[in-house]
């Protein structure tokens, strides 16, 4: 069954330090997502990316993120300058259309800002 | 305010035992609803999929239902088995794919 890849599993970063999670969405996918989920919360949505644009941000998704699709397969979420909040599961999910049967997730890249 | 909210938040149940999850929301506008099963440390798993026309949609064990009037779901799982300790959340899509994720209860089977 086609999977949604994320790397690393884990990655523990300095304080102001830049990072870049890494997805691999399902190939004949169109529509690419990140969520996250701080330790014993709910998962919240950041941001949607189709056609080689953000279609929707949250509030959470300020200036510190940044996403892109550099090639034809990977989906990157990057963070300019981390911050002790952002430690979080960082979730990765790809559909074929915008809400449809096919939204799949990844198991998550794990950040630890310290 | 778009919102899923979930009952109980978490809840202990023994082997081969049935248990019904519930799920309010206000979410607007609405797609379908989703419910999940994610593991500790692992992403969410899709379960169910109901769009508004829906009431009723079964997966093995798993039986979601839907009052797109009321704005309530449940998912009831029959016959619980051990791997069946995750917690079972409720998603609510909007229109263009963003999710809205309610807080998930905990389930703990038993033996």
């Amino acid at each position: 069954e086609p999977e949604v890849t994320q790397t690393p599993s884990h990655q523990v970063t300095q304080m102001g330090q830049e990072v870049i999670l890494r997805c691999v969405p399902i190939s004949n996918h169109l529509y690419f997502y990140w969520y996250r989920q701080i330790l014993g919360q709910k998962v919240e949505f950041l941001v949607s990316f189709y056609n080689n644009e953000i279609s929707e941000k949250s509030e959470i998704f300020d200036d510190q993120f940044s996403v892109e699709r550099p090639d034809g397969s990977n989906f990157t979420l990057k963070i300019r300058s981390t911050k002790l909040e952002d430690s979080a599961m960082y979730f990765c999910a790809s559909s074929e259309s915008a809400g449809d049967y096919g939204y799949t997730f990844g198991s998550g890249t794990r950040l630890t800002v310290v | 305010k778009n919102q899923v909210e979930q009952s109980p938040q978490s809840l202990i149940i023994l082997e081969g035992k049935n248990c019904t999850l519930q799920c309010n929301y206000t979410v607007s506008p609405f797609s379908n609803l989703r419910w999940y099963k994610q593991d500790t440390g692992r992403g969410p798993v899709s379960l169910t999929i109901m769009t508004f026309s829906e009431n009723t949609k079964s997966n093995g064990r798993y039986t979601a239902t839907l009052d797109a009037d009321t704005k309530q779901s449940s998912l009831h799982i029959t016959a619980s088995q051990l791997s069946d300790s995750a917690s079972y959340i409720c998603v609510v899509s909007r229109s263009r794919g963003k999710l809205i994720f309610g807080q998930g209860t905990e389930l703990s089977v038993k033996p």
